[in-house]
């Protein structure tokens, strides 16, 4: 089966553009979340997707979106980048979502943002 | 939300056994303890979860106090692809965290040749 795919792997982009990632989950899976990782912040949850709904949010400002497609396939797009943003932004996939604590997450192997 | 502690950073020789420790003495009793860990490069992956009894796997054994306030990640032989952070993650309805990992600072291990 494969993994969690993730597209691009590598992107630049400068301050106030914005910048659209792609995710595409273990096939079956149902819930993605993403994750932003910095040096200085370490892994930080951003948000969960489950059958195209936003679940569950992590703090970040509203300039950090994402959907969820009726595949599952998910896209998190960030607006009006600010030098601070540059980081590896990793996705994760489950299969039940149920919540209970169990369940295991997947993860690609992210993409790295560069905010110049 | 329950926390967890762990050392920043352990050293261990090849093909010893490593054993990587975690506090966390609010756990509650519907908090299950997981084990992540990211190779240099990659996303995290999942090594193992337990709640009350010890758990093996073929990558490691999870060891969990009597009371969980503790547990500790055994990697049998360590090899140099086990150089990693280690994440030791509470994931439960009480500690708010179920459907998501919260990731503290993890502990770094060095696998010496």
């Amino acid at each position: 089966k494969a993994g969690v795919t993730q597209t691009p792997r590598y992107l630049i982009k400068t301050r106030g553009q914005q910048v659209t990632l792609s995710c595409s989950p273990i096939s079956g899976h149902r819930s993605v979340s993403w994750y932003q990782q910095t040096p200085g912040q370490g892994l930080q949850f951003l948000f969960e997707y489950f059958s195209e709904t936003q679940r569950n949010k992590g703090n970040f400002p509203g300039r950090f979106s994402g959907r969820q497609f009726s595949n599952s396939r998910s896209e998190m797009n960030v607006s009006t980048l600010e030098l601070g943003d540059s980081a590896l932004y990793l996705c994760a996939s489950s299969s039940s979502g149920q919540g209970a604590g169990t369940d295991t997450q997947y993860f690609g192997p992210g993409t790295r943002l560069t905010v110049l | 939300d329950a926390k967890t502690t762990q050392p920043n950073s352990m050293e261990s020789n090849e093909e010893e056994p490593v054993h990587l420790p975690c506090n966390h003495s609010t756990i509650s009793g519907t908090d299950y303890i997981h084990w992540y860990r990211q190779l240099p490069s990659q996303g995290p992956e999942y090594v193992i979860h337990g709640l009350t009894s010890n758990v093996n796997n073929r990558m490691a054994s999870l060891a969990i106090a009597e009371d969980r306030k503790s547990s500790t990640l055994i990697l049998h032989r360590a090899t140099l692809r086990d150089a990693a952070v280690y994440y030791c993650i509470l994931r439960g309805l009480s500690s708010g965290s179920a459907r998501q990992l919260t990731f503290g600072s993890g502990t770094q291990l060095t696998v010496l040749p």
